[in-house]
């Protein structure tokens, strides 16, 4: 069946650092995949997505490539703010439509 | 649009009692879900319609809970009897069909059971 697989949290980083959040996935023929972030309070909003092998989606500064060959849609970030502090759930769609989360890496970004 | 409308937004009950949570979709979306979300457990699907059909309900945890979609604009998400253990931030989604789509949240409904 589909499953996401992404890292466990919480991650804590300080103001400008690098930021990956790994995450792996399985499933059959070519899912689309997805990455969501939840502020405080708030319900999942998407963050970005890429429909096919090699593409790169990207949004905030935020940037993931669906890798095939590796099954994997690492998320990204150059330098990372305190607003970017959240939790973060990597997703997949296949051909039955429904939406597979993971189970989300929260992170903390001091200043 | 407004986006995905849920209510209501905090609801506390004593167990025992019954719980009906509602959720107005993006007009046009084809797809609803619902999810529960607690610290323990992350963020489960409960139950996916499609066309205001179930289509997957192997989520919903027991027979204490039901939904339903009876046209294209309303769900719920009925929990009778409540019990403690099924407090929670319960979100709808919608989205139209197709493996590209993206859902679109609602705010939640958080469930308290005293």
């Amino acid at each position: 069946g589909n499953s996401v697989t992404q890292m466990e949290g919480p991650v804590t980083l300080s103001e400008e650092a690098f930021l990956t959040i790994n995450c792996t996935y399985t499933a059959t023929g070519y899912p689309s995949l997805f990455w969501y972030v939840q502020y405080p309070g708030e319900g999942l909003q998407l963050l970005l997505k890429a429909t096919k092998a090699d593409d790169k989606g990207s949004n905030k500064g935020f940037e993931a490539t669906y890798r095939k060959e590796t099954t994997s849609f690492h998320l990204e970030k150059g330098s990372v703010q305190v607003s970017d502090s959240a939790v973060y759930f990597c997703a997949l769609t296949n051909r039955d439509d429904k939406i597979i989360f993971g189970k989300g890496t929260r992170l903390h970004i001091l200043p | 649009d407004a986006g995905v409308i849920q209510s209501p937004r905090h609801e506390v009950t004593e167990m025992g009692q019954e719980v009906t949570l509602r959720c107005k979709p993006i007009s046009g979306h084809n797809s609803l879900f619902w999810y529960r979300q607690t610290m323990m457990r992350g963020l489960e699907l409960l139950i996916y319609f499609n066309n205001n059909v179930p289509i997957d309900d192997s989520g919903m945890p027991e027979d204490r809970f039901s939904a339903k979609m009876p046209n294209a604009s309303f769900s719920t998400l009925k929990i009778q009897p409540s019990e403690p253990r099924d407090s929670a931030v319960y979100f709808c989604a919608s989205s139209l069909s197709g493996v590209h789509s993206e859902a679109f949240f609602g705010q939640g409904t958080r469930l308290t059971v005293v």
